[in-house]
Parts: structure tokens; C-alpha cells; sequence
């Protein structure tokens, strides 16, 4: 079993629309989490941490369930310019600290 | 912009070749990483530097060889790559010492194998 598991989607949804995606981790040692985006041929670039209470940066809103070990995003008003691959990571407390990377979920916006 | 740059954003090389990737950040920040990533795949991790000294080797074949000259620098050396070895290969820092810190990423070199 993977320890972060993301849908690879794609989701396919209309401009306007709300979308929300999950990332399941295994070890529950995990300590932080974070959503990155990743244009096509770019580097993956932060989006936004996930804070245990939840948080929220504009049309995003980042969850965390510590008991179900997920982490979710949800982007409200999708644009266009969402269309990319969304890819989530956790941070695990171990002898070293290795950031894990999920498959990541593609997301398509279209008009 | 990107804080952590990345030299060459194009590298392609014969498998008889010898190269180097560059990576460079002024961030402070003392774990630096090399990641792989191939078409439709996550990054893979290679590396993990922390405080100049190598803390993580993945497994990585031998011709492909890091070094960390400085706080602020570290580089992929390649020798006698195969194609399969084409991909984006991706730099990133952080503070080692804070769980919570977010990896920074650079541009990525995309390497390119013949």
C-alpha cells in the first residue's frame, strides 16, 4: 500500500464549478501536510499548507482529519487557469524527515 | 520567481558524457533535495542533504553522484546515463529542523538522454 494515495482523476469540470479532492496517508506518525500545484513541464509550486483546524486562502479550502488520515482541497468558483495537476504531501517524523509525495489528481477546467 | 535557481533548464547529453547539474538557494536553509520526475509520475526522491552532509541516498545508481560544496549549493553529477534516465530532474531546500516547513522548489533541469 502507498503511503499517500491520491484519485489521479482527471476531473473533468465546467468553469464556475466546486471540486474537491482527497489524499490518504498511511503512517500515522505524519505530521504536516501540504497541497502543491503543478503546471505541465514546471515545477511543483505550494499552494497552501494544511493547518489541523482547516484553512482556508480565497477560493481554497485546505481540511485535515487525523483520525481517518486524510487531507482534503476544495476549490470553490473553478477557473480556467486551475486546470493543472494538484499533488499532496506529508511530512513524517522519523530519523530523517522526508517529505512524501502523492500521484497527484489532475484537474481540468474548461469553459 | 523561484528562490532556489536551477542551471541548465536544458541539458541533453550523449550516454558517454559527463555533466553537471547546479543547484542554488540563499533561503538559509540547510536540507536540500534531488527529486526525478518523469511524464505523469510525482517527484521522486534521489537525495536529501542536511547540513552539507548526505542524509538520504535512495538507492540511486552510482552514476549519478551529489555533492554539497557549501550551505548554499549542491550539484548531480552525471556520468554514462542511459535514456531511461530522461526526465525533470527537480532541486529543493528547506529548514531542516521545522516538520512544517513546506519544500521550495527550483525550476528543474530537463534532461534529455541519446
Amino acid at each position: 500500500r502507498k503511503e499517500v494515495e491520491q484519485d489521479p482523476g482527471p476531473f473533468n469540470v465546467p468553469e464556475g464549478a466546486t471540486v474537491a479532492f482527497n489524499c490518504t496517508y498511511s503512517n500515522s506518525a505524519s505530521q504536516s501536510f501540504f497541497w502543491y500545484r503543478q503546471d505541465c513541464r514546471k515545477e511543483p509550486k505550494l499552494l497552501m499548507s494544511v493547518y489541523s483546524s482547516g484553512n482556508e486562502d480565497g477560493r481554497f479550502t485546505a481540511q485535515l482529519n487525523r483520525a481517518s488520515q486524510y487531507i482534503s482541497l476544495l476549490i470553490r468558483d473553478s477557473k480556467l487557469s486551475d486546470s493543472a495537476t494538484y499533488l499532496c504531501v506529508v511530512n513524517t517524523r522519523g530519523g530523517s524527515y522526508i517529505p512524501t509525495f502523492g500521484r497527484g489528481t489532475s484537474l481540468i477546467v474548461h469553459p | 520567481d523561484t528562490e532556489v535557481t536551477q542551471t541548465p533548464k536544458h541539458l541533453v547529453m550523449g550516454m558517454t558524457n559527463k555533466k553537471s547539474l547546479k543547484c542554488e538557494q540563499h533561503m538559509g536553509h540547510r536540507a536540500m533535495y534531488w527529486y526525478k520526475q518523469k511524464a505523469k509520475k510525482p517527484p521522486e526522491l534521489m537525495f536529501v542533504y542536511s547540513y552539507e552532509k548526505l542524509s538520504i541516498n535512495e538507492s540511486v545508481p552510482s552514476r549519478f553522484s551529489p555533492e554539497c560544496p557549501n550551505s548554499s549549493l549542491l550539484n548531480l553529477h552525471l556520468h554514462a546515463l542511459q535514456p531511461e534516465d530522461s526526465a525533470l530532474y527537480l532541486c529543493a531546500s528547506s529548514p531542516p529542523s521545522e516538520l512544517n516547513s513546506p519544500l521550495h522548489f527550483g525550476n528543474g533541469t530537463r534532461l534529455t538522454v541519446t
